[in-house]
């Protein structure tokens, strides 16, 4: 299974909603990370789980929130957002510390999120 | 810091001709690695090609080859007999180690044209 899968694929929600974001992987990878990607650019790094604990936190506002319940969960849970939140969030995973495949970032389809 | 550049926003290529994009870094590192993804449009980003810094050989899989000038500090994509399907954002990557984030240039927009 080289998969990472992502729910919801689109996801529509108001300033005061409270939603969550959800990514799953069982490829053994022990680094997770959370990016948002505007239309045609790069994605931006948001967070970084490393063996279950956040390892970086690229200054991101507190209406989100990632959480890691295990090594193969992450979620990223979203509340009073602003429309220009709206945008591709992408999970993704890596092997930590292995050889061969050292550093590659497998990714998911994405959610893509609407902020009214 | 390091940095990654890509100069072309967007190109194209006719289907069957090969053609090569560019990517230049900034590093003072002596061992790293880089990557080419590929974002083809509303789909998933994939890894194209990577090459760790120490290996001088330029890598290659099937149609996609990298000329990698580590003196320059130059790491360009050349995909041979374009195919429809590589229509797609290609994003040039530099990673320092495993631990640490990767940096992404800012995107080529490549278009196949039948």
């Amino acid at each position: 299974d080289t998969e990472v899968t992502q729910t919801p694929k689109h996801l529509v929600m108001g300033m005061t909603n409270k939603k969550s974001l959800k990514c799953e992987q069982h490829m053994g990878h022990r680094a997770m990370y959370w990016y948002k990607q505007k239309a045609k650019k790069p994605p931006e790094l948001m967070f970084v789980y490393s063996y279950e604990k956040l390892s970086i936190n690229e200054s991101v506002p507190s209406r989100f929130s990632p959480e890691c319940p295990n090594s193969s969960l992450l979620n990223l849970h979203l509340h009073a957002l602003q429309p220009e939140d709206s945008a591709l969030y992408l999970c993704a995973s890596s092997p930590h510390g292995g050889r061969g495949l050292d550093g590659e970032l497998f990714f998911g389809e994405g959610s893509r999120l609407t902020v009214l | 810091a390091q940095t990654v550049t890509q100069s072309q926003p967007e190109m194209s290529v006719q289907e069957a001709e090969t053609v090569t994009l560019s990517c230049t870094y900034d590093t003072s590192e002596s061992n790293y690695y880089l990557f080419w993804y590929k974002q083809p449009p509303s789909r998933q980003m994939i890894l194209v090609i990577r090459q760790e810094a120490y290996k001088q050989q330029n890598a290659t899989e099937n149609r996609f080859s990298v000329n990698f000038q580590k003196a320059a500090k130059s790491f360009s994509l050349k995909i041979s007999d374009s195919q429809l399907g590589d229509t797609a954002m290609y994003f040039c990557a530099f990673l320092k180690t495993s631990y640490d984030k990767v940096i992404f240039g800012p995107g080529t927009s490549l278009s196949v044209i039948p």
